[in-house]
C-alpha cells in the first residue's frame, strides 16, 4: 500500500541556513506524482513544488528545492536562506498513480514536519 | 477575490445545531474536494466532486453532507455533529487532467477551524 514517512517531528534553523526536511514514500507503481505544502499557524495549506517520477531533473521552486532519490524512494525538501516566514508545518503528499480516465486521484500524506526558524 | 475561499473562518457549534460551511474557487477548476485535519493524523479525504458529480465519498458519517450546486461552489452541511468531529476543514480545488503531473495540483483553502460543544 501507498504510503508516506516523515521522520522528523519538528525542526529547528537558524535564519538563513539551509534546512532540508525528510520524505520517504512506499509505491509499488511506476508512475506517480510527489507534492510539499507548507501549512503556517494560519490553517491555509500551501502549495511549495512538485516531483512527477519520470522527471528526470530535480524540481526547485525559488528557494525550494526537491531533493529527489528515486531508488531510496525519497523525496527531501531543501529550504535555502531561511526566513522567520518559513516557520510552519510541512507536508509531504503522493497521488496515487492514474487508475482509470478522468478518475479523481487521491493525495496520500505525512503526518508533517513542524519547522522552527530561529532569529 | 483569488485562489480558494472558505467560510466561516471559526465555528463554534452545540451537538444538536445545523450549519453549513462554504468553499469557493475562482480557478477555473472542474474537481473540488473537503478534508478533515485532526492533530497527529494524516489529512483524511471527506469527499470528491468533480464535475459537480460526487465521485469519491470515504465512508464519512451521515453527519457531513456535501452539496456542489456548480464547479466553483462547495458547501458542508453539518448536523447533529460529535465533539471528536472537532477539527479544521480544509475545501481543495484541482484541475483533474488524465495526464496528471503538475497541473493536476491540488489547492486549498484557509479552513473552517470547527469545534463542537
Amino acid at each position: 500500500a501507498q504510503k508516506i514517512t516523515q521522520t522528523q517531528p519538528g525542526m529547528f534553523v537558524q535564519e538563513k541556513e539551509a534546512v532540508t526536511l525528510d520524505c520517504t514514500y512506499d509505491t509499488s507503481d511506476p508512475s506517480y506524482g510527489l507534492f510539499w505544502y507548507k501549512q503556517p499557524s494560519s490553517g491555509e495549506m500551501i502549495f511549495l513544488i512538485y516531483q512527477g517520477s519520470y522527471d528526470q531533473q530535480n524540481a526547485t521552486e525559488g528557494r525550494y528545492s526537491l531533493n529527489f532519490q528515486k531508488a531510496r524512494k525519497s523525496a527531501n525538501l531543501v529550504i535555502s536562506a531561511s526566513q522567520l516566514g518559513d516557520s510552519a508545518m510541512y507536508f509531504c503528499a503522493m497521488r496515487e498513480p492514474l487508475k482509470s480516465a478522468g478518475n479523481n486521484r487521491k493525495l496520500i500524506w505525512g503526518l508533517g514536519t513542524s519547522l522552527a526558524v530561529n532569529p | 477575490e483569488t485562489g480558494v475561499t472558505q467560510t466561516p473562518r471559526h465555528l463554534v457549534m452545540g451537538m444538536t445545531n445545523k450549519k453549513s460551511l462554504k468553499c469557493e474557487q475562482h480557478l477555473g477548476h472542474n474537481a473540488m474536494y473537503w478534508y478533515k485535519q485532526s492533530a497527529k493524523k494524516p489529512l483524511e479525504l471527506m469527499f470528491v466532486y468533480s464535475l459537480e458529480e460526487r465521485v469519491e465519498n470515504n465512508s464519512v458519517p451521515s453527519r457531513f453532507s456535501p452539496e456542489c450546486p456548480n464547479s466553483s461552489h462547495l458547501f458542508l452541511h453539518l448536523h447533529t455533529l460529535q465533539p471528536e468531529d472537532s477539527a479544521l476543514y480544509l475545501c481543495a480545488s484541482s484541475q483533474v487532467m488524465t495526464s496528471g503531473g503538475k497541473a493536476d495540483t491540488q489547492y486549498f483553502g484557509p479552513g473552517t477551524r470547527l469545534t463542537v460543544l
